[in-house]
């Protein structure tokens, strides 16, 4: 089960694009990358999943390089509102989801 | 369509006493799971169900067990509640391995 890693915390001005960086060094060829967001006293929700190159949503991109290991969550312009926990995970069809701490994210005004 | 519903939000339970969570999911989901949550400690997994009828456990299932009533319901007990059990609790559902897992909104109970 390949295990992730994250900055504890970030901090960013409305209106920067910010990149959270994770690093899974031993994810397996099956696994692919999800993140999830979490606001206080709410469950994750799901933002994007991709296996290797560059994914896009309307909500965020995802970069994975060649390698897969390691992937860069990059949300464009944030607003206060996306001040939240971000989760990195290596997925396969296992059920063992390792969630880890995450990366807070702190939007500034 | 409401997703993932999770009763009760919210439970003081004394030592020793039992409850049951239950979750539904609409979205016609195969696998359902329960997750706690505790600070600085992230989710860990605690039982799921990977389709109707069955049920595993997962990182930390001890003093819980786990009922798939159908494909939309799958409830977490506690038969013998502890003050290590504090937490908040949710449940997820997806449809399959491709697909993202859909969160409820939490239980937040806590054991004195």
């Amino acid at each position: 089960l390949a295990k992730t890693t994250q900055p504890i915390s970030m901090d960013s001005y409305e209106g920067q694009e910010v990149n959270i960086t994770c690093s899974h060094n031993n994810i397996a060829t099956n696994d692919y990358i999800t993140w999830y967001q979490q606001f206080p006293s709410q469950g994750p929700r799901f933002i994007i999943q991709g296996y290797k190159t560059k994914v896009t949503n309307e909500v965020a991109s995802l970069f994975i390089p060649a390698d897969r290991k390691s992937s860069t969550l990059s949300l464009p312009r944030v607003s206060l509102s996306d001040t939240a926990v971000y989760y990195c995970l290596a997925v396969t069809g296992a059920n063992n989801l390792f969630f880890g701490t995450g990366t807070r994210l702190t939007v500034i005004p | 369509n409401a997703g993932v519903t999770q009763t009760p939000k919210f439970q003081v339970l004394k030592t020793g006493q039992s409850m049951t969570l239950q979750c539904a999911q609409d979205m016609n989901h195969n696998s359902m799971y329960w997750y706690r949550q505790d600070p600085g400690m992230g989710l860990r997994l605690i039982y799921y169900s990977a389709s109707e009828g069955t049920t595993d456990k997962g990182e930390v299932p001890n003093g819980y067990n786990v009922s798939r009533l159908n494909k939309r319901e799958f409830s977490l007990r506690l038969e013998s509640a502890a003050p290590s059990q504090t937490s908040v609790y949710f449940c997820a559902s997806r449809y399959g391995q491709d697909y993202g897992y859909t969160f409820g909104s939490g239980t937040r109970l806590t054991v004195v």
